[in-house]
C-alpha cells in the first residue's frame, strides 16, 4: 500500500496563476480531508469530501479555492489567482469511514507564491 | 462546532524524562481522539489514539489519557529520547467524522 500520494511536493506560482494541488488517497479510502499548515501553527481543516460529493467545505474560502474528488482519479485543490498569503502547506488525508477511522497524512504540497 | 486547545506551546525535557501535553474540547459529543506526530518538514503521523468509552490506552512509552467530564485528554510520553523532538497534535472528533478539529501543537524538545 503505497499510503497516500501527493504531488508535487513543491510549487512555485507567481501571483495571479493557478495552483493545482493533487492527492491520491490510499487503496480503498473514500473520504479525503485537505488541511493547510502554516509555519509553527496547527493544522487548519479547509475541506471534506467523499467520491464525488463535497460534504464539508466550511473552513475553504468562498472565493478562489475549489476542490473536487472525482470518480476516477485524484482529489484536486485548486486555488486560483494565488496571492502571497496562499503559501502554506497544503495536506491532504484520507479515511476509510467517515470519523470513526485513522486519517493517513500524505507528505504535503508546499506552495510558495512569489 | 469543536474547539480543541493545546498546551504547552513548547516544551523542553532532560533526555529520560516524562512530558506531559494536555489538550481540552469544546463539544461533548466527541467522541475520538487521536494524537499526531510531525517531524521537520514531515508528515503528520498518528502515534496513538482514545475513543471515549475508555479513559487510558498505552503504547510502551506513550499514554493517553482521557476525563470526559472535564472534557480534556493528554499525551503522556515517558524515558524520552532524542528521536522523540518532534511537534505533537492533539485532535477530536465527532460523530458526524466530518471534520478533526486539530490543536496548535506542541513543539517537545528532549536534550540529551
Amino acid at each position: 500500500n503505497a499510503g497516500v500520494m501527493q504531488n508535487p511536493r513543491h510549487l512555485v506560482r507567481r501571483r495571479g496563476q493557478e495552483a493545482r494541488l493533487r492527492c491520491s488517497p490510499m487503496k480503498g479510502h473514500s473520504h479525503v480531508y485537505w488541511y493547510r499548515q502554516l509555519p509553527e501553527e496547527g493544522l487548519k481543516f479547509m475541506v471534506y469530501l467523499q467520491k464525488e460529493n463535497i460534504i464539508d467545505e466550511s473552513g475553504m474560502p468562498k472565493e478562489r479555492f475549489s476542490a473536487e474528488f472525482p470518480k476516477e482519479g485524484p482529489s484536486i485543490l485548486r486555488i486560483q489567482q494565488v496571492v502571497r498569503g496562499d503559501s502554506a502547506a497544503y495536506f491532504c488525508a484520507s479515511s476509510p469511514r467517515t470519523g470513526r477511522e485513522k486519517l493517513f497524512f500524505g507528505s504535503g504540497t508546499q506552495l510558495s507564491v512569489l | 462546532g469543536e474547539n480543541v486547545e493545546q498546551h504547552p506551546s513548547t516544551l523542553s525535557v532532560q533526555e529520560g524524562d516524562s512530558a506531559v501535553i494536555k489538550c481540552t474540547y469544546s463539544d461533548s459529543a466527541s467522541n475520538y481522539f487521536p494524537w499526531y506526530k510531525q517531524e521537520l518538514g514531515k508528515r503528520p503521523q498518528l502515534i496513538i489514539d482514545i475513543r471515549s468509552n475508555v479513559g487510558e490506552k498505552k503504547d510502551q512509552r506513550i499514554a493517553v489519557t482521557l476525563n470526559k467530564t472535564a472534557k480534556h485528554f493528554s499525551l503522556h510520553i515517558t524515558e524520552t529520547q532524542p528521536e522523540d523532538s518532534a511537534v505533537y497534535f492533539c485532535a477530536a472528533s465527532t460523530p458526524s467524522g466530518n471534520q478533526f478539529y486539530f490543536g496548535t501543537g506542541t513543539s517537545l524538545t528532549v536534550i540529551p
